[in-house]
Protein backbone atom coordinates (compact mmCIF):
# COMPACT_ATOMS: atom_id res chain seq x y z
CA UNK A 1 0.00 0.00 0.00
CA UNK A 2 0.88 3.80 0.20
CA UNK A 3 2.39 4.13 3.26
CA UNK A 4 1.16 7.54 4.27
CA UNK A 5 2.98 8.62 7.99
CA UNK A 6 2.03 11.55 10.27
CA UNK A 7 2.88 12.27 14.34
CA UNK A 8 -0.12 10.74 16.48
CA UNK A 9 -0.29 13.96 18.75
CA UNK A 10 0.58 17.06 19.11
CA UNK A 11 0.35 20.23 21.35
CA UNK A 12 0.94 23.69 21.09
CA UNK A 13 0.03 27.11 22.79
CA UNK A 14 -2.61 29.54 21.32
CA UNK A 15 -0.98 32.25 19.42
CA UNK A 16 1.78 30.04 18.41
CA UNK A 17 2.79 28.68 14.98
CA UNK A 18 2.98 24.30 14.81
CA UNK A 19 3.84 22.04 12.01
CA UNK A 20 2.48 19.00 11.25
CA UNK A 21 5.02 16.72 9.01
CA UNK A 22 3.44 14.03 6.64
CA UNK A 23 5.54 11.51 4.75
CA UNK A 24 4.39 9.27 2.09
CA UNK A 25 5.49 6.65 -0.69
CA UNK A 26 6.08 8.77 -3.69
CA UNK A 27 5.45 5.76 -6.36
CA UNK A 28 2.38 6.18 -8.25
CA UNK A 29 1.77 9.87 -6.36
CA UNK A 30 -0.72 12.22 -7.89
CA UNK A 31 -1.30 15.08 -5.02
CA UNK A 32 -1.00 15.72 -1.43
CA UNK A 33 -4.78 16.66 0.76
CA UNK A 34 -4.67 18.04 4.17
CA UNK A 35 -8.21 17.62 5.99
CA UNK A 36 -9.18 18.60 9.14
CA UNK A 37 -11.74 16.82 11.16
CA UNK A 38 -13.32 18.27 14.61
CA UNK A 39 -14.42 15.43 16.58
CA UNK A 40 -17.14 13.61 15.95
CA UNK A 41 -17.46 15.36 12.92
CA UNK A 42 -16.92 14.72 8.85
CA UNK A 43 -13.06 15.68 7.77
CA UNK A 44 -13.03 18.74 5.67
CA UNK A 45 -10.73 20.14 3.18
CA UNK A 46 -7.90 21.97 3.93
CA UNK A 47 -5.21 21.83 1.01
CA UNK A 48 -4.39 20.41 -1.91
CA UNK A 49 -0.10 20.22 -3.32
CA UNK A 50 0.41 18.52 -6.45
CA UNK A 51 3.51 20.99 -7.46
CA UNK A 52 6.15 21.19 -5.15
CA UNK A 53 7.18 24.90 -2.38
CA UNK A 54 4.70 26.46 0.15
CA UNK A 55 0.95 27.28 -0.93
CA UNK A 56 -0.37 29.80 1.60
CA UNK A 57 -4.41 30.04 2.68
CA UNK A 58 -4.60 32.42 5.33
CA UNK A 59 -3.35 30.91 8.54
CA UNK A 60 -2.52 27.76 7.22
CA UNK A 61 -0.39 26.43 4.92
CA UNK A 62 1.05 23.43 3.06
CA UNK A 63 4.21 22.86 1.63
CA UNK A 64 5.13 19.53 -0.80
CA UNK A 65 8.21 18.52 -1.86
CA UNK A 66 7.64 15.77 -4.34
CA UNK A 67 10.92 14.30 -4.67
CA UNK A 68 11.21 14.00 -0.52
CA UNK A 69 7.91 12.11 -0.60
CA UNK A 70 7.62 14.98 2.14
CA UNK A 71 4.53 17.29 3.34
CA UNK A 72 3.86 19.77 6.32
CA UNK A 73 1.06 21.81 6.90
CA UNK A 74 1.90 25.14 8.66
CA UNK A 75 -0.89 26.34 11.34
CA UNK A 76 0.04 29.79 12.04
CA UNK A 77 -1.50 32.18 15.27
CA UNK A 78 -2.88 29.04 16.68
CA UNK A 79 -6.68 29.18 18.03
CA UNK A 80 -8.34 27.02 20.80
CA UNK A 81 -10.98 26.00 17.86
CA UNK A 82 -7.46 25.01 15.56
CA UNK A 83 -7.69 21.82 18.21
CA UNK A 84 -8.75 18.74 16.36
CA UNK A 85 -7.20 16.14 14.25
CA UNK A 86 -5.45 16.92 10.57
CA UNK A 87 -5.31 13.84 8.34
CA UNK A 88 -2.60 13.79 5.45
CA UNK A 89 -3.84 12.16 2.12
CA UNK A 90 -2.08 11.10 -1.12
CA UNK A 91 -3.71 10.49 -4.08
CA UNK A 92 -2.20 7.43 -6.31
CA UNK A 93 -2.68 5.88 -9.60
CA UNK A 94 -6.12 5.80 -10.57
CA UNK A 95 -7.67 8.38 -7.78
CA UNK A 96 -7.25 6.60 -4.93
CA UNK A 97 -6.67 8.25 -1.81
CA UNK A 98 -4.85 6.87 0.62
CA UNK A 99 -5.18 8.28 4.15
CA UNK A 100 -2.23 8.66 7.12
CA UNK A 101 -3.82 7.87 10.59
CA UNK A 102 -4.57 11.34 11.31
CA UNK A 103 -2.57 14.11 13.53
CA UNK A 104 -4.73 14.99 16.56
CA UNK A 105 -4.07 18.71 17.85
CA UNK A 106 -4.37 20.07 21.28
CA UNK A 107 -4.25 23.69 21.48
CA UNK A 108 -3.94 24.79 25.29
CA UNK A 109 -3.84 28.81 26.47
CA UNK B 1 -22.74 23.27 -1.07
CA UNK B 2 -22.58 20.37 -1.94
CA UNK B 3 -24.19 17.88 0.55
CA UNK B 4 -23.27 14.05 1.94
CA UNK B 5 -25.76 12.54 3.50
CA UNK B 6 -25.68 9.45 5.87
CA UNK B 7 -29.15 7.62 6.80
CA UNK B 8 -27.83 7.41 10.28
CA UNK B 9 -25.28 9.05 12.66
CA UNK B 10 -25.64 6.41 15.44
CA UNK B 11 -26.43 2.41 14.90
CA UNK B 12 -26.66 -0.18 17.24
CA UNK B 13 -26.82 -3.97 15.65
CA UNK B 14 -26.87 -7.23 16.82
CA UNK B 15 -24.38 -9.71 15.81
CA UNK B 16 -25.01 -11.69 12.68
CA UNK B 17 -27.66 -9.21 11.74
CA UNK B 18 -27.82 -7.56 8.21
CA UNK B 19 -27.27 -3.60 8.38
CA UNK B 20 -27.68 -1.27 5.64
CA UNK B 21 -25.59 2.01 5.53
CA UNK B 22 -27.18 4.38 3.48
CA UNK B 23 -25.32 7.51 1.55
CA UNK B 24 -26.94 10.24 -1.05
CA UNK B 25 -24.96 12.90 -2.19
CA UNK B 26 -26.79 15.68 -4.15
CA UNK B 27 -24.05 17.29 -6.79
CA UNK B 28 -24.06 14.84 -9.46
CA UNK B 29 -20.70 13.47 -8.36
CA UNK B 30 -19.61 10.47 -10.46
CA UNK B 31 -17.20 9.06 -7.29
CA UNK B 32 -18.13 7.54 -3.90
CA UNK B 33 -16.34 5.85 -1.53
CA UNK B 34 -17.18 4.15 1.75
CA UNK B 35 -14.30 4.10 4.38
CA UNK B 36 -13.82 2.84 8.24
CA UNK B 37 -12.17 5.23 10.56
CA UNK B 38 -10.75 3.33 13.61
CA UNK B 39 -8.21 5.05 16.86
CA UNK B 40 -4.40 4.57 15.01
CA UNK B 41 -5.51 3.40 12.05
CA UNK B 42 -6.88 6.72 10.40
CA UNK B 43 -9.33 5.78 7.23
CA UNK B 44 -9.54 2.47 5.59
CA UNK B 45 -11.48 2.33 1.91
CA UNK B 46 -13.83 -0.34 1.94
CA UNK B 47 -15.02 -0.19 -1.40
CA UNK B 48 -15.57 2.66 -4.12
CA UNK B 49 -17.25 3.34 -7.13
CA UNK B 50 -16.59 5.65 -10.14
CA UNK B 51 -20.13 4.84 -11.67
CA UNK B 52 -23.72 3.78 -11.28
CA UNK B 53 -23.48 -0.38 -11.02
CA UNK B 54 -19.44 -0.09 -10.72
CA UNK B 55 -17.92 -1.61 -7.62
CA UNK B 56 -14.22 -1.93 -6.73
CA UNK B 57 -13.29 -3.27 -4.00
CA UNK B 58 -10.66 -1.24 -1.34
CA UNK B 59 -8.37 -2.14 1.09
CA UNK B 60 -10.99 -3.89 3.39
CA UNK B 61 -13.88 -5.67 1.82
CA UNK B 62 -14.25 -8.50 3.21
CA UNK B 63 -17.37 -8.72 5.14
CA UNK B 64 -18.81 -5.70 3.39
CA UNK B 65 -20.86 -5.35 -0.03
CA UNK B 66 -22.26 -2.40 -1.84
CA UNK B 67 -24.75 -1.18 -4.03
CA UNK B 68 -24.98 1.56 -6.11
CA UNK B 69 -28.07 1.64 -8.52
CA UNK B 70 -28.11 5.47 -8.84
CA UNK B 71 -25.81 7.58 -9.33
CA UNK B 72 -26.63 9.57 -6.19
CA UNK B 73 -26.92 6.63 -3.96
CA UNK B 74 -24.24 4.36 -2.77
CA UNK B 75 -25.12 2.07 0.24
CA UNK B 76 -22.36 -0.22 2.16
CA UNK B 77 -23.92 -4.00 3.47
CA UNK B 78 -22.38 -5.53 6.46
CA UNK B 79 -23.96 -9.01 5.35
CA UNK B 80 -23.66 -10.36 8.81
CA UNK B 81 -22.57 -7.70 11.14
CA UNK B 82 -19.84 -8.60 13.43
CA UNK B 83 -18.61 -6.83 16.81
CA UNK B 84 -15.06 -6.34 14.80
CA UNK B 85 -17.21 -4.27 12.11
CA UNK B 86 -17.55 -1.82 15.50
CA UNK B 87 -16.70 1.20 14.22
CA UNK B 88 -17.25 5.20 12.49
CA UNK B 89 -18.28 4.84 8.58
CA UNK B 90 -17.57 7.45 6.38
CA UNK B 91 -18.98 7.80 3.33
CA UNK B 92 -17.40 10.40 0.76
CA UNK B 93 -17.65 11.78 -2.83
CA UNK B 94 -16.22 13.32 -5.58
CA UNK B 95 -16.63 14.62 -9.49
CA UNK B 96 -14.24 12.44 -11.80
CA UNK B 97 -10.66 13.98 -12.52
CA UNK B 98 -11.37 16.57 -10.43
CA UNK B 99 -8.84 16.70 -7.43
CA UNK B 100 -8.65 20.65 -6.52
CA UNK B 101 -11.45 20.43 -3.88
CA UNK B 102 -10.57 16.59 -2.72
CA UNK B 103 -13.35 14.71 -1.55
CA UNK B 104 -16.46 15.67 0.51
CA UNK B 105 -17.46 13.40 3.21
CA UNK B 106 -20.83 13.02 5.48
CA UNK B 107 -20.87 13.54 8.82
CA UNK B 108 -20.36 9.74 9.02
CA UNK B 109 -21.87 6.79 11.37
CA UNK B 110 -21.05 5.34 14.52
CA UNK B 111 -21.79 1.50 14.33
CA UNK B 112 -21.75 -0.81 17.21
CA UNK B 113 -22.74 -4.20 17.13
CA UNK B 114 -23.21 -5.93 20.47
Amino acid sequence: GQNIDQPTEMTATEGAIVQINCTYQTSGFNGLFWYQQHAGEAPTFLSYNVLDGLEEKGRFSSFLSRSKGYSYLLLKELQMKDSASYLCAGTYNNNDMRFGAGTRLTVKP
Amino acid sequence: DVKVTQSSRYLVKRTGEKVFLECVQDMDHENMFWYRQDPGLGLRLIYFSYDVKMKEKGDIPEGYSVSREKKERFSLILESASTNQTSMYLCASSLSGQHLYGYTFGSGTRLTVV
